[in-house]
């Protein structure tokens, strides 16, 4: 079974700009999260999504958002990039939602390295 | 504050000797503990998770964890280092909040270096 696939995996940006991030989670899996890391605030989680619904969100300004398709798919996007938005962008799924699961594993993609000059 | 620590940045161990990664943590209600390795340029990869039950749980790649409640630690933990594991080690917990408000909350880390 294929693992979870992001794309792209790098991306360099001017602030100002903005950017979406795919991912495709593994076949079968429903809930999708977004996590920004970074060396000085380490793992950060942004938000989950599950029946194409934002179902829990993380200290985030308003210019972090994402959606999810009917296939599960997710998409997050960063308006009006700053330099501090420079990060490694996780995306992980589960089975289910955290909310009717907490136990369940989330497995996570490789990446996107996104760099804000 | 439900959190969770990784007291040590960096972990050194000759090939061979047993290695230990440490986590302990603090939430309400009864933890969910999952311990993560990410290897350079990479995505975090699951090594193993303790829900309930036995204290001891075994994971990939020979790894396993050692539950201790009074001690609210969760220690990674693997008999024998090879240099291939060498890599960057996050314990998490989940929090629940209530309703949909559930987190997983990640350690800062733990540099693990395996000398040959």
């Amino acid at each position: 079974k294929a693992g979870v696939t992001q794309t792209p995996r790098y991306l360099i940006k001017t602030r100002g700009q903005q950017v979406t991030l795919s991912c495709s989670p593994i076949s079968g899996h429903r809930s999708v999260s977004w996590y920004q890391q970074t060396p000085g605030q380490g793992l950060q989680f942004l938000f989950e999504y599950f029946s194409e619904t934002q179902r829990n969100k993380g200290n985030f300004p308003g210019r972090f958002s994402g959606r999810q398709f009917s296939n599960s798919r997710s998409e997050m996007n960063v308006s009006t990039l700053e330099l501090g938005d420079s990060a490694l962008y996780l995306c992980a799924s589960s089975l289910e939602p955290s909310a009717l699961a907490p136990t369940d594993t989330q497995y996570f993609g490789p990446g996107t390295r996104l760099t804000v000059l | 504050a439900q959190s969770v620590a990784q007291p040590e940045d960096q972990v050194n161990v000759a090939e061979g000797n047993p290695l230990t990664v440490k986590c302990t943590y603090s939430v309400s209600g009864n933890p969910y503990l999952f311990w993560y390795v990410q290897y350079p340029n990479r995505g975090l990869q699951f090594l193993l998770k303790y829900i309930t039950g036995d204290n001891l749980v075994k994971g990939s790649y020979g790894f396993e964890a050692e539950f201790n409640k009074s001690q609210t630690s969760f220690h990674l933990k693997k008999p024998s280092a090879l240099v291939s594991d060498s890599a960057l080690y996050f314990c998490a917990v989940r929090v629940l909040l209530g309703g949909a408000t559930n987190k997983l909350i990640f350690g800062t880390g733990t540099l693990l270096a395996v000398q040959p």
